[in-house]
């Protein structure tokens, strides 16, 4: 099946600092989906983002299909940024599941 | 106003026992889900149903059943519990767009704890 894979697994940084978190995968892709899940363990949908660029604030992403990768970029890191970050993926048109990759745990150090 | 809600948000039992957890979405979505996010935080599908009939079931044990009254709710039953049954459980909904399915929406996860 897919392999979703993610980098890095863990990353600290300080309040203020901008990280780039990586998303993989090994096939082409209907769906791609940035998730957070913050210290509570609520998932809170960040960007639906198969293809192109997207901003929301201090986050943007970056999906380019053609070379199975997304990016995930946090700016100006606050320490309520901490928690894991899923990037999810549907493999094609009617599969009507996501495969998740393993998680990029963000700790802000204040 | 909750998008996607599950009840009960904590569930302790003992081995052995049934137990059901209840999701409900009011997004007017077709298709639901049920993942399952295990002690190492990896998150994998379990089931997923549109307008009320099965799409997926990941070779999960035949001791989980989900069960669709309507298009708006996804149950899940779970007989004879198992230590390794303790996870989160996460419902989530999506609707279907020209290019497949759209972005999916999570509930706030069960917490299942098997003694």
């Amino acid at each position: 099946g897919i392999q979703v894979e993610q980098s890095p697994p863990d990353l600290i940084l300080q309040e203020g600092a901008n990280s780039t978190l990586r998303c993989n995968f090994s096939d082409s892709v209907n769906n791609l989906q940035w998730f957070h899940q913050n210290p509570w363990g609520q998932l809170i949908n960040l960007f639906y983002i198969p293809s192109g660029t997207k901003q929301n604030g201090r986050l943007s992403a970056t999906t380019v299909a053609t070379e199975r990768y997304s990016l995930l970029y946090i700016s100006s890191s606050q320490t309520t940024d901490s928690g894991v970050y899923f990037c999810a993926v549907e493999l094609s048109q009617g599969a009507q599941k996501l495969v998740f990759g393993q998680g990029t745990r963000l700790t802000i150090n204040p | 106003d909750t998008a996607v809600s599950q009840t009960p948000k904590y569930l302790v039992t003992q081995m052995g026992n049934d137990k059901s957890i209840k999701c409900e979405q009011n997004l007017g979505h077709d298709t639901m889900y049920w993942y399952k996010q295990d002690s190492k935080k990896f998150l994998k599908i379990m089931f997923s149903y549109n307008n009320k009939e099965l799409i997926i079931n990941e070779t999960v044990p035949n001791r989980f059943s989900p069960k669709s009254p309507d298009k708006a709710h996804l149950n899940l039953h779970i007989n004879s519990l198992e230590l390794g049954d303790s996870a989160v459980y996460f419902c989530a909904s999506s609707q279907e767009g020209a290019g497949g399915q759209e972005t999916q929406y999570f509930g706030p996860g069960t917490r299942l704890l098997v003694l």
